[in-house]
C-alpha cells in the first residue's frame, strides 16, 4: 500500500525551540520522500526532500532524516522562528505499478510562539 | 506560463450540477496529478498522469469523478451531480518527471462550494 502515517497532528513550540515531525511509510519500494510546507492560503511547497540511498539531508535549519528498515523519516526544524508557522506534509513517492504516484501524510500544523 | 494555472479560482454551485475544473500545467512537464483539499484537511490524492501513460485513477472518490488530459497538457475535472460533501479545494500540480523524481509544482487551486 502507499499509506503515509504522519505524528504529531499539531504541535506549539517556542521560537528558537526545535521541532520534530515523523511519518511512516509502507511501501517498501518507495525511495524518495519530499516534504511539503503550506502557509495559510497558498499553496503547498517543496522544502525538503530526501531519497533512499542517504540516511539524512541538511538545508540550513531544517533536516530530514530516513530509517528504510523502521520505514519512517522525519523533519527537524532547529531555531525555529515565527515564520515556519505553517502546515507540513511528508510524502512518499510509489515504487513498483504505482511508480510516480505521490501520497502526501495527514499534515502537522506548526504554531512558532513569539 | 510560468506557472501552474488552475480556472476557476472560485466556483459556487447548486447541488446536482456538473463542474468542470481547468488545469493549465507547466510547459514541458510530463506528470500532472490532481489533489483535493478539504477545509483544515490534507491532500488528498485524486489522479496523476504520466505522458502517454494510462492514468492512475486510484484515487478518485465515485464515479461521479473523472479527468482527462488533452494533448498532454491541459487537464479538466469533472464532477458530475456534485454532492455537499465535494466542497474543497481542489488542487493541480504538474512535475518534470524523468528517470529521477522530480519536484511538484502546485496550482493556486480551485475552491469549489456545492449549495
Amino acid at each position: 500500500g502507499e499509506n503515509v502515517e504522519q505524528h504529531p497532528s499539531t504541535l506549539s513550540v517556542q521560537e528558537g525551540d526545535s521541532a520534530v515531525i515523523k511519518c511512516t511509510y509502507s511501501d517498501s519500494a518507495s525511495n524518495y520522500f519530499p516534504w511539503y510546507k503550506q502557509e495559510l492560503g497558498k499553496r503547498p511547497q517543496l522544502i525538503i526532500d530526501i531519497r533512499s540511498n542517504v540516511g539524512e539531508k541538511k538545508d540550513q535549519r531544517i533536516a530530514v532524516t530516513l530509517n528504510k528498515t523502521a520505514k519512517h523519516f522525519s523533519l527537524h526544524i532547529t531555531e525555529t522562528q515565527p515564520e515556519d508557522s505553517a502546515v507540513y506534509f511528508c510524502a512518499q513517492w510509489a515504487g513498483g505499478t504505482s511508480y510516480g504516484k505521490l501520497t502526501f501524510g495527514q499534515g502537522t500544523i506548526l504554531t512558532v510562539h513569539p | 506560463g510560468a506557472g501552474v494555472s488552475q480556472s476557476p479560482s472560485n466556483k459556487v454551485t447548486e447541488k446536482g450540477k456538473d463542474v468542470e475544473l481547468r488545469c493549465d500545467p507547466i510547459s514541458g512537464h510530463t506528470a500532472l496529478y490532481w489533489y483535493r483539499q478539504s477545509l483544515g484537511q490534507g491532500l488528498e490524492f485524486l489522479i496523476y498522469f504520466q505522458g502517454n501513460s494510462a492514468p492512475d485513477k486510484s484515487g478518485l472518490p465515485s464515479d461521479r469523478f473523472s479527468a482527462e488530459r488533452t494533448g498532454g497538457s491541459v487537464s479538466t475535472l469533472t464532477i458530475q451531480r456534485t454532492q455537499q460533501e465535494d466542497s474543497a479545494v481542489y488542487l493541480c500540480a504538474s512535475s518534470l518527471f524523468g528517470v529521477h523524481t522530480g519536484e511538484l509544482f502546485f496550482g493556486e487551486g480551485s475552491r469549489l462550494t456545492v449549495l
